[in-house]
């Protein structure tokens, strides 16, 4: 089985653009969680979504938006880029929404903003 | 914000040496996870401790878990090159699966 899959692998935007990284959890999983991890830190939680409803948000502008579609895979839309938001984002899915459940990550979508 | 705080946040080992990282917390947890990274690509979950539990085996891993000192540990036995990575531990509050990871330690281990 495919494991989690995010696109694009890199990215590098300029400042005041848009982008939007694509996310398709495991076959059968219905939570989608998106993290930012800047250089040398642990990742931080941004958005999480369950059967096509945000369940939890981080503390993160309005820039930062996420949905999720009806075959569970997820966008995450960043708006008028700025230089902080270079970093890995990751993406993780997990069957159900409670706790206790392991959750798998994506390889990561490398941005760069310049 | 960072929930937890691990330490130490860089180790350098010999192969076949035990490896320990510690993790501590500020809340209270439902439970308490260790994942690997390596060379800043996607997580991999290592193992997952409920905050009723107070050690729990994979493998050549050993975590530990004290509620009453908000801590946890992580032991690698017999370490391998192949260990070399980040470790980083992740707190569940909510019991919702949104984690709160920790700023991790490096590992290297030496052939």
């Amino acid at each position: 089985d495919a494991g989690v899959t995010q696109s694009p692998t890199h990215l590098i935007k300029t400042r005041g653009q848009h982008v939007t990284l694509r996310c398709s959890p495991i076959s059968g999983h219905k939570s989608v969680s998106w993290y930012q991890q800047v250089l040398g830190q642990g990742p931080q939680f941004i958005f999480q979504y369950y059967e096509k409803e945000e369940r939890g948000r981080g503390n993160f502008p309005d820039r930062f938006s996420a949905r999720q579609f009806p075959n569970y895979s997820s966008e995450l839309n960043v708006n008028a880029l700025l230089l902080g938001d270079s970093a890995l984002y990751l993406c993780a899915s997990s069957f159900r929404l409670a706790g206790g459940n392991e959750q798998f990550f994506g390889p990561g979508t490398r941005l760069t903003v310049l | 914000s960072q929930q937890g705080e691990e330490d130490p946040q860089a180790l350098s080992i010999q192969e076949g040496e035990n490896a320990t990282m510690n993790c501590s917390y500020k809340t209270s947890i439902n439970n308490l996870q260790w994942y690997r990274q390596n060379s800043g690509r996607g997580l991999v979950h290592l193992i997952l401790i409920r905050s009723n539990e107070r050690e729990k085996h994979s493998g050549r891993l050993r975590v530990t878990l004290d509620t009453s000192k908000k801590s946890s540990s992580l032991l690698i036995t017999a370490s391998r090159a192949a260990d070399t990575a980040s470790y980083f531990c992740a707190t569940d509050s909510s019991n919702t699966g949104k984690l709160i990871f920790g700023q991790g330690t490096t590992l290297q281990v030496k052939p």
